[in-house]
């Protein structure tokens, strides 16, 4: 069974500065991708970043970055000058290749940006 | 930019009564996901549905459950009789294909009384 596990159940940051969220994942899956959605109060999901496992290369969108570390089985998010509308559970999730192509996801961390 | 849409926003119902969740998928997707999300804890996969048949389906879908593509745009996910642990945020995704990215429409949530 595969599992994700974000460690932070909340988190602040002041705005401006850098944030990162964690998240660990457990596999015995070569091929996967991983993925970091963002819920805001609306409670709509929002993709915000992808990462293919194959790829060594960094993931980056705008202000957004991960770092991924196959082997340690870790995925963590960067959020760059953080601004007041990030604010919202963020949500770490992970797909292998299975036929169903389900998500699975983490548990959440809420992140707060304070003015 | 095209979006998952999905309706009603809100639904509210009465335990032993059926409900149907409409979505409308974004038109070029292949793969059709359902979510749900019980306030305060984390997304669970349903049911995924590609090529008019069900791909796959977590334990929660059981025989409660159904899901149809009635036309070329709706897709739709029937309780046949609410529970009140049902009560939860449920979202439709859609996906291109495989492994590429699913985009989630706004939910509806459901309240079972």
């Amino acid at each position: 069974a595969q599992t994700v596990t974000q460690s932070q159940p909340e988190m602040s940051v002041q705005e401006a500065e850098t944030v990162t969220l964690s998240c660990t994942y457990d596999t015995s899956e070569n091929n996967y991708y991983l993925f970091w959605y963002k819920q805001p109060p609306s409670r709509q999901m929002i993709l915000v970043i992808r990462q293919e496992a194959y790829k060594q290369q960094n993931a980056t969108e705008n202000r957004f970055s991960v770092n991924f570390q196959k082997a340690a089985k870790s995925f963590s998010l960067k959020i760059s000058d953080s601004q007041l509308g990030d604010t919202a559970m963020y949500f770490c999730a992970f797909v292998y290749n299975n036929a169903g192509n389900m998500l699975t996801f983490g548990g959440g961390t809420r992140l707060m940006v304070k003015p | 930019e095209p979006e998952v849409t999905q309706t009603p926003s809100h639904q509210v119902t009465q335990m032993g009564q059926e409900v149907i969740l409409r979505c409308v998928p974004i038109s070029n997707h292949l793969y059709f996901y359902w979510y749900r999300q019980i306030l305060g804890q984390k997304v669970e996969f349903l049911v995924s549905f590609y090529n008019n048949e069900i791909s796959e389906k977590s334990e929660i879908f059981d025989d409660q459950f159904s899901v149809e593509r009635p036309d070329g745009s709706n897709f739709t996910l029937k309780i046949r009789s609410t529970k009140l642990e049902d009560s939860a945020m449920y979202f439709c995704a859609s996906s291109e294909w495989r492994f590429y990215e699913q985009y989630f429409g706004p939910g509806t949530r459901l309240t079972v009384t």
